[in-house]
């Protein structure tokens, strides 16, 4: 069985400051890990996607995710935030064809 | 600009109402998904087709009825829904459901209110 656990459903931070969301995955096979963002009233937008490449992976907007097998972890980071960032964002993990499981959200506050 | 369109983006019915929501992808994939999204839960993938084929129904009740008539429209009828049944409802597109890294594409989604 394959799930994502996002801890923390809610995060704030300051402009400028660093962005840390949390993405953990159980998988007993290597997977393919997505991180989605929503703003307000539209739907998903790919930022990034893990497929056993780099374990670093750069995706739009500035954000980056690093995949970390021995802490099953692939957490999304921004050095600095903007007021723009402020959505939802979601992790989902993939192993076979296709069903993508979707964590329960981070929604992201950026204060000015 | 989305190369996923769904339409219409709200909709409103009676518990007695039938009504359909359409999705059309502009990307030149084989697959096309239904997801529900509702407040407080982790989105649920409803259904999902690869070349017109269903392939998965993930045990959704029967008021809810997917049709595909062609790889590039995928529509949700409607009919006797419940008020528990108003969510976001997101259709989304990729590829096709055989390469896992495959990118799965996702529309601006309907926002269903059942009263």
């Amino acid at each position: 069985a394959q799930s994502v656990t996002q801890l923390g459903s809610h995060v704030s931070v300051s402009e400028g400051a660093l962005v840390l969301l949390r993405c953990n995955y159980s998988s007993s096979v290597p997977p393919y890990l997505f991180w989605y963002v929503q703003y307000p009233n539209q739907g998903l937008q790919l930022l990034l996607k893990y497929t056993s490449a780099a374990t670093l992976v750069k995706g739009i907007n500035g954000f980056e995710a690093e995949f970390k097998k021995s802490e099953t972890s692939f957490h999304l980071t921004k050095p600095s935030a903007h007021m723009s960032d402020a959505a939802e964002y979601f992790c989902a993990v993939r192993l076979s064809g296709s069903r993508l499981t979707f964590g329960e959200g981070t929604q992201l506050t950026v204060n000015p | 600009e989305t190369g996923v369109t769904q339409t219409p983006r709200h909709l409103v019915m009676g518990m007695t109402n039938k009504k359909s929501l359409k999705c059309e992808q502009h990307l030149g994939h084989n697959a096309m998904y239904w997801y529900k999204q509702s407040a407080k839960k982790p989105l649920e993938l409803m259904f999902v087709y690869n070349f017109k084929e269903q392939t998965e129904n993930n045990s959704v009740p029967s008021r809810f009825s997917p049709e595909c008539p062609n790889s590039s429209h995928l529509f949700l009828h409607l009919h006797t829904l419940q008020p528990e049944d108003s969510a976001l409802y997101l259709c989304a597109s990729s590829q096709d459901t055989g390469g896992v890294g495959n990118t799965i594409y996702f529309g601006e989604g309907s926002w269903l209110t059942v009263v």
